[in-house]
């Protein structure tokens, strides 16, 4: 595997499911990212993990739970999600959290909530 | 704080035509300045960066993009599109700083190129 993967590519869940979602980068970078990919709007940053450590949580609802185990993984988890909750959820990864610092994308996945 | 547009939302251009995508940015200082690329059922990947120095850079894909400070724009263009240049194409900035540094994104351009 090379870049960043994420898993699963495609989701469908209730209201009241628990899912969760994984990224892995393969890069040897420090720092993860979660982004949620509307229509029509700009990509929303969720969280920031530099080292493990979580640096920005960008007003993100309870409902949404991440975790970075490692500086290779990084996982979304999901519970009592709401339908505009649906969204494609990229993750991406960089060397640091410096403004010059390059993302590297994952695929995402692409969430639908009934 | 900082922030990117892109006023067109949907691009047609007929392929070997040339291509320019417009992005304004609003930023105090000069930033830093990303054009990356989402193909169907992508992540998005990087075409493009400005750092300093050169206002015309060089990217992949046979892309280019030039800073115009006193415009505050960053347009990206292309001589000839290929077909498969069709994508959404996304501009970007971030602030000149060492840690956690957010790098905003604009809303898009969906490219679609027609024989």
């Amino acid at each position: 595997e090379t870049g960043v993967t994420q898993t699963p590519r495609h989701l469908v869940m209730g209201m009241t499911n628990k899912k969760s979602l994984k990224c892995e980068q393969h890069l040897g970078h420090n720092a993860m990212y979660w982004y949620k990919q509307s229509a029509k709007k700009p990509l929303e940053l969720m969280f920031v993990y530099s080292l493990e450590e979580r640096v920005e949580n960008n007003s993100v609802p309870s409902r949404f739970s991440p975790e970075c185990p490692n500086s290779s993984h990084l996982f979304l988890h999901l519970h009592t999600l709401q339908p505009e909750d649906s969204a494609l959820y990229l993750c991406a990864s960089s060397q640091g959290t410096g403004g010059s610092e390059t993302q590297y994308f994952g695929p995402g996945t692409r969430l639908l909530v009934l | 704080a900082q922030s990117v547009t892109q006023p067109d939302i949907h691009i047609t251009v007929s392929e070997g035509a040339s291509l320019e995508l417009r992005c304004n940015y609003s930023y105090g200082a000069t930033p830093y300045l990303f054009w990356y690329v989402q193909s169907p059922g992508q992540g998005l990947q990087l075409l493009l960066k400005y750092f300093s120095g050169d206002t015309l850079v060089q990217g992949i894909k046979g892309f280019e993009a030039e800073f115009k400070r006193s415009q505050s724009s960053f347009n990206l263009r292309k001589p000839s599109v290929h077909w498969s240049d069709a994508a959404e194409y996304f501009c970007a900035v971030a602030s000149q700083g060492f840690g956690n540094e957010k790098l905003t994104f604009g809303t898009g351009t969906r490219l679609t190129i027609i024989p």
